[in-house]
């Protein structure tokens, strides 16, 4: 098993450019996640899937939207960056929410110009 | 709402020295907390975790954690460092009813020879 996989591990963008970060895993989980870690600032949530289908917002969702395409992947789409949105993001699943163990990706970091 | 405070940013310990690392929680219902552990460059990985029952939890790597009710606490501790617990660590807390987890800022453990 891979795991949470996440696509790409790095990745610069130029001030209103977009992108789509990339998250799988073949754990078969049925809640996903999507945080940023900043400095000094832990992990945010930006948003979670706690299923198929479902989507919601989490502590700092503006500027993001996240798609839920199949049971395996939650993908992130930042519209038009900003230099704010320069972090580590990093994608997590869980069998079921909020009690179990969440599983993380590696993380790709973003820096906007 | 839940919330997660750990008061110690960096601490820094001499290899077979003992460890405690602090966080404080609130919650509006039954706590469910986490300790990670996030090694330079990678993602998190979960060290232990408390639900209910003993409120002494062992976790991987010799860590341990007590849950205090009556003080909000769970401390992460482990008798003697090695220099590869060199990490960050993260306390989180989620609770039954609320779909989210959230996660204190970290504490930076240094290990001196």
């Amino acid at each position: 098993n891979a795991g949470v996989t996440q696509t790409p591990k790095f990745q610069v963008l130029k001030t209103g450019q977009s992108m789509t970060l990339q998250c799988a895993q073949d754990m078969n989980h049925n809640s996903m996640y999507w945080y940023r870690q900043d400095p000094g600032m832990g992990l945010r949530l930006i948003y979670y899937s706690a299923s198929e289908g479902t989507t919601d917002k989490g502590e700092v969702p503006n500027g993001y939207n996240v798609s839920r395409l199949n049971k395996r992947e939650f993908s992130l789409r930042l519209e038009s960056a900003a230099p704010s949105q320069t972090s580590v993001y990093f994608c997590a699943s869980s069998v079921d929410m909020p009690q179990e163990t969440q599983y993380f990706g590696p993380g790709t970091r973003l820096l906007v110009l | 709402a839940q919330s997660v405070t750990q008061p110690d940013i960096h601490i820094t310990v001499s290899e077979g020295a003992s460890l405690e690392l602090r966080c404080n929680y609130s919650y509006g219902a039954t706590p469910y907390l986490f300790w990670y552990v996030q090694s330079p460059g990678q993602g998190l990985q979960l060290l232990l975790k408390y639900f209910s029952g003993d409120t002494l939890v062992q976790g991987i790597k010799g860590f341990e954690a007590e849950f205090k009710r009556s003080q909000s606490s769970f401390n992460l501790r482990k008798p003697s460092v090695h220099w590869s617990d060199a990490a960050e660590y993260f306390c989180a807390v989620g609770s039954r009813g609320y779909q989210k987890v959230t996660f204190g800022t970290g504490t930076k453990l240094q290990v001196i020879p």
